[in-house]
């Protein structure tokens, strides 16, 4: 199994919904992302989990709050958003960098087909 | 932090033609990680070829090859034979030797003409 899943697809919410997008992968990668990406522009990474640890949070807004329940999983909980929050939310993984793995070829990091968030 | 430059926002090419995407970086580092993504309209990102800064043969996957110049810090995709499912935005993404951070590019939107 080499896929990402993410759903729901697309997820359409008013600025005082709470929603949640949900990510699991069976590939064995310990690391986890999420990324924000608007039409034409790359992704934007949100956060990194590492070993089910938040390792990176790239100053994102307290109304998008991560979540690595166990080692396939990842959630991101919605909550008060605003309209120019609607975007295409990727999920994806990775290996963890390891010393000694570092020319294995394990560093690629494999994307979910995305959720497409409208807030209203 | 690193920089990834994609100059060419849209590219198109011929069906069966070859196109060229440039790709440049900034980093003082040694050993890192290249790649090449394609994210097609439907958006699911996919891994297109990948190359290992210490090694010096250009990486090659079927019809996509690049041309990797170190020196330069270059990373240009070459696309053979062009098929129409190749119409996507191509994004060039960099990975330092230490850590799981990906840099990408700003994306060169590719069309392939029939």
């Amino acid at each position: 199994d080499t896929e990402v899943t993410q759903t729901p697809k697309h997820l359409v919410m008013g600025m005082t919904n709470k929603k949640s997008l949900k990510c699991e992968q069976h590939m064995g990668h310990r690391a986890m992302y999420w990324y924000k990406q608007k039409a034409k522009k790359p992704p934007e990474l949100m956060f990194v989990y590492s070993y089910e640890k938040l390792s990176i949070n790239e100053s994102v807004p307290s109304r998008f709050s991560p979540e690595c329940p166990n080692s396939s999983l990842l959630n991101l909980h919605l909550h008060a958003l605003q309209p120019e929050d609607s975007a295409l939310y990727l999920c994806a993984s990775s290996q963890v960098w390891d010393r000694g793995r570092r020319r294995s070829g394990a560093n690629v990091l494999t994307f979910g087909a995305g959720s497409r968030l409208t807030v209203l | 932090a690193q920089t990834v430059t994609q100059s060419q926002p849209e590219m198109s090419v011929q069906e069966a033609e070859t196109v060229t995407l440039s790709c440049t970086y900034d980093t003082s580092e040694s050993d890192y990680y290249l790649f090449w993504y394609k994210q097609p309209p439907s958006r699911q990102m996919i891994l297109v070829i990948r190359q290992e800064a210490y090694k010096q043969q250009n990486a090659t996957e079927n019809r996509f090859s690049v041309n990797f110049q170190k020196a330069a810090k270059s990373f240009s995709l070459k696309i053979s034979d062009s098929q129409l499912g190749d119409a996507a935005m191509y994004f060039c993404a960099y990975r330092r030797d230490t850590g799981n951070q990906f840099y990408f590019g700003t994306g060169t939107s590719l069309t392939v003409i029939p």
